[in-house]
């Protein structure tokens, strides 16, 4: 199993450009989400999606769209980048299961916006 | 929602000395607890969780304690190494344990050889 994977792993983009980080998962987890981690910050929920063709939104959803169409691929999308979306982003995924809670995380998509 | 509070953000130990970073929660119905660990450009891998049913789990030099009627749980590390350097951070689920993880805002433990 390949885990959780993230493409890009960099990614510099002017203000007002849109882009999609990607997220894939091979487990076959029902829940996905996306956090993203700024300096003294922690990690924060952005979206989530508990199965295909299910999302809502986490702590910090403006700006960011996301789509669930299968239940590998969970992507997000900007679709105007502002200087205040510079982070690093982080997709996790867990099992649908009951009781089954154990997030397993990317390795990261550090977006610089200019 | 959730609120998770960490201490100390930052923590230096001596090589084989033991480390101990507390976290506190605001939810009463949160009952899933885990502990990442995140090296430099990577990111957070699970060491330890515990469950609202359970009062400590260990696994090899790592523990953990819950105590739900002060909610705070904490991480001991024993007998550190170099390796155990690294940012650690504590969450709690929300309950209901659709919407995620809250998160606090991590713990950069130094090593000292």
């Amino acid at each position: 199993n390949a885990g959780v994977t993230q493409t890009p792993k960099f990614q510099v983009l002017k203000t007002g450009q849109s882009m999609t980080l990607q997220c894939a998962q091979d487990m076959n987890h029902e829940y996905m989400s996306w956090y993203r981690q700024d300096p003294g910050m922690g990690l924060r929920l952005i979206h989530y999606s508990v199965g295909a063709g299910i999302t809502d939104q986490g702590e910090v959803p403006n700006g960011y769209n996301v789509s669930r169409s299968t239940t590998e691929d969970f992507p997000l999308r900007l679709l105007s980048a502002a200087p205040s979306q510079t982070s690093v982003y982080f997709c996790a995924s867990r099992g649908g299961l009951a009781g089954t809670d154990t997030q397993y995380f990317g390795p990261g998509t550090r977006l610089t916006v200019l | 929602g959730e609120n998770v509070e960490q201490h100390p953000s930052t923590l230096s130990v001596q090589e084989g000395d033991s480390a101990v970073i507390k976290c506190t929660y605001s939810d009463s119905a949160s009952n899933y607890f885990p502990w990442y660990k995140q090296e430099l450009g990577k990111g957070p891998q699970l060491i330890i969780d515990i469950r609202s049913n359970v009062g400590e789990k260990k696994d090899q030099r790592i523990a953990v304690t819950l105590n739900k009627t002060a909610k705070h749980f904490s991480l001991h590390i024993t007998e550190t190494q170099p390796e155990d350097s690294a940012v650690y951070f504590c969450a709690a689920n929300s309950g209901g344990g659709a919407d995620g993880l809250t998160f606090g805002k991590g713990t950069h433990l130094i090593i000292q050889p």
